[in-house]
């Protein structure tokens, strides 16, 4: 069964810097790319960046000087840092499979993990 | 970037009732668009990709259509388990951007 799993610190303080996991299970990261999509509350879905097979990566330009996408295929995890993080970075973070491995929409969602950046 | 423009915001229907969902793309993206459900407090699920292809599982009543710039997701008698946001997302270059979402709720 796909599945995948976000796992946050929940709180994080303005100005400092978030780091998400996403354990997926199911599927080789060797074969798929994941992406990375937010959404503040009661608001809709922004795209962050994906992560390919191959280890390559794009970033949304707006938000690329603050963000990094990695992983490690041997653990099955996709990592997203973000620097400087406001109060408007509040949001769910989802990581979703690119269907197909390489194409660039989503087939697959985690549950998402909230991150409130707040003092 | 490539805007996404979705109407209506927000739509209410009943069971049994046939809605459409409309989006209008910036400039062309050909076929490239994708339209996901999401129910409150869960993920989005992917339902339509390439403007038309449904994607695995998705009932025959979704139907996805349109290209160039004018994108529509009908739904066809509607069942209960249909009500709840749909965003159409392109997927023609980044930055991926979707449309703001319609609210389709229970009359």
């Amino acid at each position: 069964q796909v599945q995948l799993k976000e796992s946050g610190p929940g709180l994080v303080a303005p100005s400092q810097s978030l780091s998400i996991t996403c354990t997926v299970s199911g599927f080789s990261l060797t074969s798929y790319g994941v992406h990375w999509v937010r959404q503040p509350p009661g608001k809709g879905l922004e795209w962050l960046g994906v992560i390919w097979a191959g280890g390559s990566t794009n970033y949304n330009s707006a938000l690329m000087s603050r963000l990094s996408i990695s992983k490690d295929n041997s653990k099955s995890q996709v990592f997203l840092k973000m620097n400087s993080l406001q109060t408007d970075d509040t949001a769910m973070y989802y990581c979703a499979r690119a269907r197909g491995g390489s194409y660039w929409y989503f087939d697959v969602w985690g549950a998402g993990t909230t991150v409130t950046v707040s003092s | 970037d490539i805007q996404m423009t979705q109407s209506p915001a927000s739509l209410s229907a009943s069971v049994g009732e046939t809605v459409t969902i409309t989006c209008r793309a910036s400039e062309n993206i050909y076929s490239y668009l994708a339209w996901y459900q999401q129910k409150q407090g869960k993920s989005p699920q992917l339902l339509v990709y390439n403007a038309k292809t449904l994607a695995e599982g998705v009932p025959s009543r979704f139907s996805g259509s349109g290209s160039g710039t004018q994108f529509s997701l009908k739904i066809n008698s509607l069942q209960p388990e249909d009500f709840g946001s749909y965003y159409c997302q392109h997927h023609y270059g980044t930055p991926l951007t979707f449309g703001a979402g319609t609210k389709l709720e229970l009359k």
